[in-house]
């Protein structure tokens, strides 16, 4: 059972908006920046997203990240096929002094 | 360009030991904190420890605390995990992460991982 929570799945059309939610608690996201992975097989994770909200460069404005409370989401827009991945949340957790993961939501492009 | 790239993982019997290393490049080392962060096949990410950019401080899971030890060497530019113990549920693909700044800062750069296998 992850600390924080992530749909199991879930899936869109070229072109279309997704949004992958991230629930925790006051000791976590309530608390802490998130940050969101991109993960392929076979390639190394990737940082999509720190402190909430904050994008790397190189990472496409298409992905952005927000956070209330204790929930935090990563949208994507204009889906493209490539966008099709394993996604995961993360945040430092005050309580368990250790780093906290969501379960992963897999993302497919229809 | 940021390369870090694991090495060491291999198939172990329970309570068997294995030594994990990894080499880094493209990145000022010694700025930054690192961590090993696992993947269990089919499974989710668990972070597992993280050590200072001195090394004089590190953190553990509550899952390997007494088991693994963190370690690097900056003059080598490369991270440790010794691994004491083994169970069957330390299988899983290891991956070396460079943290943006401490060890409560993000996972800025990833390797690809390495294997580790625990079983009879």
């Amino acid at each position: 059972q992850s600390v924080l929570t992530q749909p199991f799945s879930a899936s869109g059309t070229p072109g279309q908006r997704v949004t992958i939610s991230c629930s925790g608690s006051s000791s976590n996201i309530g608390s802490k920046n998130v940050n969101w992975y991109q993960l392929i097989p076979g390639t190394a994770p990737k940082l999509l997203i720190f402190s909430d909200i904050h994008r790397p460069s190189g990472v496409p404005d298409r992905f952005s990240g927000s956070k209330s409370g204790t929930s935090a989401s990563l949208a994507i827009s204009g889906l493209r096929s490539e966008d099709e991945a394993d996604y995961y949340c993360a945040a430092w957790d005050d309580s368990l002094n250790a780093w906290a993961f969501g379960g992963g939501t897999r993302l497919t492009v229809l | 360009e940021v390369q870090l790239v694991e090495s060491g993982g291999s198939v172990v019997r329970p309570g068997g030991s294995v030594r994990l290393s990894c080499a880094a490049s493209g990145f000022t080392f010694d700025d930054f904190a690192m961590s090993w962060v696992r993947q269990v096949p089919g499974k989710g990410l668990e972070w597992v420890s993280c050590i200072s950019w001195s090394g004089d401080s590190a953190d553990y899971a509550d899952s390997v605390k007494g088991r693994f030890t963190i370690s690097r060497d900056n003059a080598k530019n490369s991270l440790y995990l010794q691994m004491n113990s083994l169970r069957a549920e330390d299988t899983a693909l290891y991956h070396c992460a460079s943290h943006g700044g401490t060890c409560h800062a993000n996972f800025d750069y990833w390797g690809q991982g390495i294997l580790v296998t625990v079983s009879s």
